[in-house]
């Protein structure tokens, strides 16, 4: 069974502190990984995508991805109560004939308080 | 404005009844997906497709059907034979099923059994 776990939460940070998203999957054949946000009662949205060992950069935004630990995680700077959202990872299996399907983690909870 | 368009926001299905959720994308994007998401559940998918014509089963197709007639549709009947249908249903498109792109989602739709 191929899996993608996250811890369910809630993380809660202070306003201006940094958040920090893990994530750890179980198919060391994985391609790529995607970090979604969802407010509660909407459909998740893009935040950043990463492909390659290393850190990726993106305003507050900082994907940071081990293939070798397998695990791929998000830090989000100077939080913002409007960064108060559920995130999902989801990763890419690079799967033959299925190669654009994600499988998702259950996401984690986030809390940033004023 | 491009995007991806599903209505209705919400549906109310009654037992035995077949229901049709609609997913429209004017981005030009190849590949589509639907997924059913429960409360504090990530994202399972339903069924996808790559190509005008042809479409593939997910994780949890059973109980659902799709067609994929045009580019731009990909409707999602929920039929009697699913059982649990009450859920947040998600569609997303992508501009190829490639293991690099990236999945953007329609706004969703609540359905609920009465």
């Amino acid at each position: 069974q191929k899996e993608v776990e996250q811890n369910s939460g809630p993380l809660s940070v202070p306003e201006g502190a940094i958040a920090s998203l893990n994530c750890t999957y179980s198919d060391r054949g994985s391609q790529s990984f995607f970090w979604y946000r969802q407010y509660s009662g909407k459909s998740p949205e893009l935040i950043m995508f990463i492909y390659s060992n290393g850190d990726k950069e993106d305003g507050r935004f900082t994907a940071q991805l081990n293939k070798a630990s397998q695990y791929v995680s998000l830090l989000i700077r100077d939080s913002q109560p409007s960064d108060s959202a559920t995130y999902l990872c989801a990763v890419n299996l690079g799967d033959g004939g299925s190669q654009g399907n994600l499988i998702f983690g259950k996401g984690t909870k986030l809390s940033v308080k004023p | 404005d491009g995007g991806i368009t599903q209505s209705p926001k919400y549906l109310f299905r009654k037992e035995g009844q077949n229901v049709t959720l609609s997913c429209e994308q004017n981005l030009n994007h190849d590949a589509m997906y639907w997924y059913r998401q429960d409360p504090g559940q990530g994202l399972r998918l339903i069924y996808y497709s790559q190509i005008v014509n042809d479409f593939q089963k997910g994780d949890i197709a059973e109980g659902y059907s799709v067609s994929r007639e045009k580019k731009e549709s990909f409707p999602l009947t929920v039929t009697s034979a699913q059982k649990n249908p009450t859920a947040f249903y998600l569609c997303a498109s992508s501009k190829a099923g490639g293991i690099q792109e990236t999945q953007y989602f329609g706004p969703g739709t609540r359905l609920l059994v009465l």
